[in-house]
C-alpha cells in the first residue's frame, strides 16, 4: 500500500521567490511519484514524473524535484515564483513497476498563494 | 490533438437518483481511470479499465460501476446517490494498462452535486 503526505495545507510566497512545497511518501515497493496541477475548475495538469531513473527531475514551467530514498521526500521547487504560478498542487504516488492496478494515491493538496 | 473530454461538466441530482458519467480518452489510449475529489481533498481512485475489462477498483460501494466501450470511452454510473457523493469526478486517461507506470492524462471533470 502507498501514502502521501503533504506538509502544509496553504503555502504563501513573495513573487520572484523560491517556492518549495514537500511530499512524503510511503510505499512498499520502488514508487513511481507524480507532481500534478490544478488551476480553478480544472482538472489535473501533470508537472513531472519521477520513475526511477534520474534523482533529480526537471518537468513543465520551470518546475524541478528531487526524489530522496533516504528520507522518503520528493520535494517540488521552483527557483522564482510567478503570479501564474498560484494554483492546487498535488503529490502522488502509484506501485511502480511493482505492479497493481490501484491508480494514483493521492496527497491532500497545497494551495500555493504567490504574494506580488 | 483532444485531450481527455468528459460530459456533463456539471451536474444536478437529488438524493436516491441515479447518474452515468461520460469519458472519452485521448486518441489511441487504452485505459480509462476514474477517480472522485471531494472538495478540498486530494483525488481518490474508483476504479482503473484496460480493454474493456476492470483491472483495478478503489475503496468505494457497489453503488458505483463503470464500463468501458469498444471505442475505449467510459461511463461512470452511480447509484442511490447520497449528499457525500458530490463531488468533481475526474477521468483519467493512458496509453497502456499499468497504472504504476504510465503517465495518466486527466480530464476537466464533471462536477456533481446531490441536493
Amino acid at each position: 500500500a502507498q501514502s502521501v503526505t503533504q506538509l502544509g495545507s496553504h503555502v504563501s510566497v513573495s513573487e520572484g521567490a523560491l517556492v518549495l512545497l514537500r511530499c512524503n511518501y510511503s510505499s512498499s515497493v520502488p514508487p513511481y511519484l507524480f507532481w500534478y496541477v490544478q488551476y480553478p475548475n480544472q482538472g489535473l495538469q501533470l508537472l513531472l514524473k519521477y520513475t526511477s531513473a534520474a534523482t533529480l527531475v526537471k518537468g513543465i514551467n520551470g518546475f524541478e524535484a528531487e526524489f530522496k530514498k533516504s528520507e522518503t521526500s520528493f520535494h517540488l521547487t521552483k527557483p522564482s515564483a510567478h503570479m501564474s504560478d498560484a494554483a492546487e498542487y498535488f503529490c502522488a504516488v502509484s506501485a511502480g513497476s511493482g505492479g497493481g492496478a490501484d491508480g494514483l494515491t493521492f496527497g491532500k493538496g497545497t494551495h500555493l498563494i504567490i504574494q506580488p | 490533438d483532444a485531450g481527455v473530454t468528459q460530459s456533463p461538466t456539471h451536474l444536478i441530482k437529488t438524493r436516491g437518483q441515479h447518474v452515468t458519467l461520460r469519458c472519452s480518452p485521448i486518441s489511441g489510449h487504452k485505459s480509462v481511470s476514474w477517480y472522485q475529489q471531494v472538495l478540498g481533498q486530494g483525488p481518490q481512485f474508483i476504479f482503473q479499465y484496460y480493454e474493456k475489462e476492470e483491472r483495478g477498483r478503489g475503496n468505494f460501494p457497489d453503488r458505483f460501476s463503470a464500463r468501458q466501450f469498444p471505442n475505449y470511452s467510459s461511463e461512470l454510473n452511480v447509484n442511490a446517490l447520497l449528499l457525500g457523493d458530490s463531488a468533481l469526478y475526474l477521468c483519467a486517461s493512458s496509453s497502456q494498462g499499468a497504472p504504476g507506470t504510465d503517465t495518466q492524462y486527466f480530464g476537466p471533470g464533471t462536477r456533481l452535486t446531490v441536493l
